[in-house]
């Protein structure tokens, strides 16, 4: 599994952009970036998944370079609520015993 | 709506007792997983299962044993709790195949503390 590296925290204010950028260096061909939210006492909640370019939902973006190696997920706008840890994986959906790995997240502070 | 739910939010279980953890899911999803997480160190797989009766070990299996006997439902067992075993327990299915496959659902969690 490709190890990935996030910041461990970041602080924003509300209304702003947050970005988050994670590196996968040793990413393999067949591997999906995946990101997650966990709010305090809650499981994770998926938020989006992409291979390359540019994933955009209701929620979030997600750029990913041309060489994959890393990807930043775009929090628009945020608010209070957005307080959460956001989790950056890596995995091949190929396999079928596939397996995420979780690291430690970056913990994502909004204030007023 | 999807829906994963787990037995118990809180238990609380002495030393050296036999513990079990139920999840059920409610969404016909092949996979399921167990997961602990401990402050500062995010959320580290135990054991994961892609078909019934069929298990892989994750990244932390030791002093941990898992069952699926029927679909939607995967058991986390611990043999002899120990104090270290204190923590978060998340379960989680998915479904196999295709991009579906990274999207796992949560079920709301179990605090054990073993004393």
């Amino acid at each position: 599994l490709a190890k990935t590296t996030q910041p461990i925290s970041m602080d924003s204010y509300e209304g702003q952009e947050v970005n988050i950028t994670c590196s996968h260096n040793n990413i393999a061909t067949n591997d999906y970036i995946t990101w997650y939210q966990q709010f305090p006492s809650q499981g994770p909640r998926f938020i989006i998944q992409g291979y390359k370019t540019k994933v955009t939902n209701e929620v979030a973006s997600l750029f990913i370079p041309a060489d994959r190696k890393s990807s930043t997920l775009s929090l628009p706008r945020v608010s209070l609520s957005d307080t959460a840890v956001y989790y950056c994986l890596v995995g091949d959906k190929g396999r079928r015993d596939y397996k995420l790995s979780f690291g430690a997240g970056t913990t994502v502070t909004v204030r007023a | 709506d999807v829906k994963v739910t787990q037995s118990s939010r809180y238990l609380v279980k002495r030393t050296g007792e036999k513990v079990f953890l139920e999840c059920v899911q409610d969404m016909d999803h092949e996979n399921m997983f167990w997961y602990r997480q401990d402050p500062g160190l995010g959320l580290r797989l135990i054991y994961f299962s892609y078909d019934v009766k069929m298990k892989e070990k994750g990244d932390i299996p030791e002093g941990y044993s898992v069952s699926r006997e029927k679909k939607e439902r995967f058991s986390l067992i611990l043999e002899s709790a120990s104090t270290n075993q204190t923590s978060m327990y998340l379960c989680a299915s998915s479904l196999w195949g295709s991009t579906s496959s990274y999207e796992q659902y949560f079920g709301p969690g179990t605090r054990l503390t073993v004393t």
